[in-house]
């Protein structure tokens, strides 16, 4: 098993571009959650899903973020247009039951400059 | 609303034990977690406690629960420079399709 895999590792761009990030759960897992993590903030949970579908959008931090699960295998997070702000580190992770607890992916390092 | 506080560093000598503290607020939570970061990586579950447990022991980690203080502390027994890392505190709420709440994370430094 792969684990929760993540694209990019690291991405940089100039302020107004599209970002898209991108998540592949673990097979047969059923949730999945997009977090962002920062110094000032900690660990917020942005969105997640259950079996593709959002439950919980309300630390979106505003319309310039939008998340998808097309299918049980893929989700994308975009953030357009991007601000310097938006510089965080940003986890996907999945879960098949509570009781397990998440498998976070290795996150995408996010610069806006 | 829902909480998890933990301290932001813990420093100790290779070789002792570290405790880590963490309060929450949901009186409700089915499970508590704890969540270790590396540098550069994702968080790694390490080990979870049900609600109706005290404590909860694996080889070298400790989780004991005061449900009625609502307090969760993690103890490392030998404490290694491996260890150094973030530990997070998480707890559950809304059920088996809610989400996990996490502390900020403790720091923890081994030195040699």
């Amino acid at each position: 098993d792969a684990g929760v895999i993540q694209s990019p590792r690291h991405e940089v761009t100039e302020m107004g571009q599209e970002v898209t990030l991108r998540c592949k759960p673990i097979s047969g897992h059923n949730s999945l959650f997009w977090y962002r993590q920062t110094m000032m903030r900690g660990l917020e949970l942005l969105i997640y899903f259950n079996n593709n579908v959002p439950i919980d959008d309300s630390g979106m931090p505003e319309d310039r973020f939008s998340a998808k699960m097309p299918n049980a295998s893929f989700s994308t997070l975009k953030i357009q247009p991007s601000e310097p702000r938006d510089s965080a580190v940003y986890f996907c992770a999945s879960s098949i039951r509570m009781t397990y607890g998440y498998t976070f992916g290795s996150g995408t390092r996010l610069t806006v400059v | 609303g829902e909480d998890v506080e933990q301290s932001l560093f813990l420093s100790v000598r290779e070789g002792d034990s570290s405790v880590i503290n963490c309060t929450y607020t949901d009186s409700s939570s089915t499970y508590l977690y704890w969540y270790k970061q590396e540098p550069g990586a994702g968080l790694q579950l390490l080990t979870y406690i049900f609600s109706n447990m005290d404590m909860k022991q694996d080889q070298r980690l400790t989780v004991l629960l005061n449900k009625k203080d609502k307090h969760l502390s993690l103890r490392i027994a030998d404490t290694q420079t491996g260890d150094s890392a973030i530990y997070f505190c998480a707890e559950s709420y809304g059920g088996s399709q809610g989400n996990l709440i996490f502390g900020k994370g403790t720091k923890l430094s081994v030195k040699p």
